[in-house]
C-alpha cells in the first residue's frame, strides 16, 4: 500500500533552536519527494524537491535529505525563527500513475520566543 | 502575477444547498486539481484535470462535480451539500500536464466551507 507517514505529529521548539522532521514512505515506484510549508490559513508552498539521485538539498535554513534505500526523508531547520511556525507536509510522487501524489498528514511546528 | 485564485474564501451552506467554488490560474498550467483538508488528515484529492475538456476523479469524488472548459478555470460544484463536506478546499495547479510531481503544485489560499 502506498503511504506517507510523518513524525512527529507536532513539535514545539524555542526560537533559535534546530529541529528535524521525518517522512517515511512506501510509495513505489518512486519519482520524487517534495516538502511543502503551510502557514496557518494559507495554501501550501513548496520548499524543496528531492529526486532519486539526490541525498541532500538546501534552501536557506531548510535542508532536506533523502535515503531512497530506506525510503526516508528528513527536513532539518536551522536556527528556527517565529516565522517557521507552520505545518510541514511531505508529498511523494508515484512514478507511473497519472495525477497521483501521496500526501503525509504533516508535522505542526510551533516556534516559541 | 496572481497565481491561483480561489473564491469565495468563506462560505456557510445549509444541508441540501448547492454551490460552486471557483478556481482560476494565470500561469497557463495544464494540470489543475481540487483537494480537501480536514483536521488530522492529509490533503485528499477530489478531482483533477490534465487539460481543457479532460477531468478525472481523485480519491474522494463523491458529492462533487467539476468541468474544465478553459485552461484558466476549474470550478468545483457541490450538488447537494452535506455536513460531511465541511472542510477547507484547496485548488492547485502545475505546469506538468501529466499531473506528476515533476511539476511543483501551486496552491490557492483555500476556501473554508461550513455545511449546517
Amino acid at each position: 500500500k502506498n503511504q506517507v507517514e510523518q513524525s512527529p505529529q507536532s513539535l514545539i521548539i524555542l526560537e533559535g533552536k534546530n529541529c528535524t522532521l521525518q517522512c517515511n514512505y512506501t510509495v513505489s515506484p518512486f519519482s520524487n519527494l517534495r516538502w511543502y510549508k503551510q502557514d496557518t490559513g494559507r495554501g501550501p508552498v513548496s520548499l524543496t524537491i528531492m529526486t532519486f539521485s539526490e541525498n541532500t538539498k538546501s534552501n536557506g535554513r531548510y535542508t532536506a535529505t533523502l535515503d531512497a534505500d530506506t525510503k526516508q526523508s528528513s527536513l532539518h531547520i536551522t536556527a528556527s525563527q517565529l516565522s517557521d511556525s507552520a505545518s510541514y507536509i511531505c508529498v511523494v510522487t508515484r512514478g507511473s500513475t497519472l495525477g497521483r501524489l501521496y500526501f503525509g498528514r504533516g508535522t505542526q511546528l510551533t516556534v516559541w520566543p | 502575477n496572481a497565481g491561483v485564485t480561489q473564491t469565495p474564501k468563506f462560505q456557510v451552506l445549509k444541508t441540501g444547498q448547492s454551490m460552486t467554488l471557483q478556481c482560476a490560474q494565470d500561469m497557463n498550467h495544464e494540470y489543475m486539481s481540487w483537494y480537501r483538508q480536514d483536521p488530522g488528515m492529509g490533503l485528499r484529492l477530489i478531482h483533477y484535470s490534465v487539460g481543457a475538456g479532460i477531468t478525472d476523479q481523485g480519491e474522494v469524488p463523491n458529492g462533487y462535480n467539476v468541468s474544465r472548459s478553459t485552461t484558466e478555470d476549474f470550478p468545483l460544484r457541490l450538488l447537494s451539500a452535506a455536513p460531511s463536506q465541511t472542510s477547507v478546499y484547496f485548488c492547485a495547479s502545475s505546469y506538468s500536464g501529466s499531473g506528476q510531481g515533476d511539476g511543483e503544485l501551486f496552491f490557492g489560499e483555500g476556501s473554508r466551507l461550513t455545511v449546517l
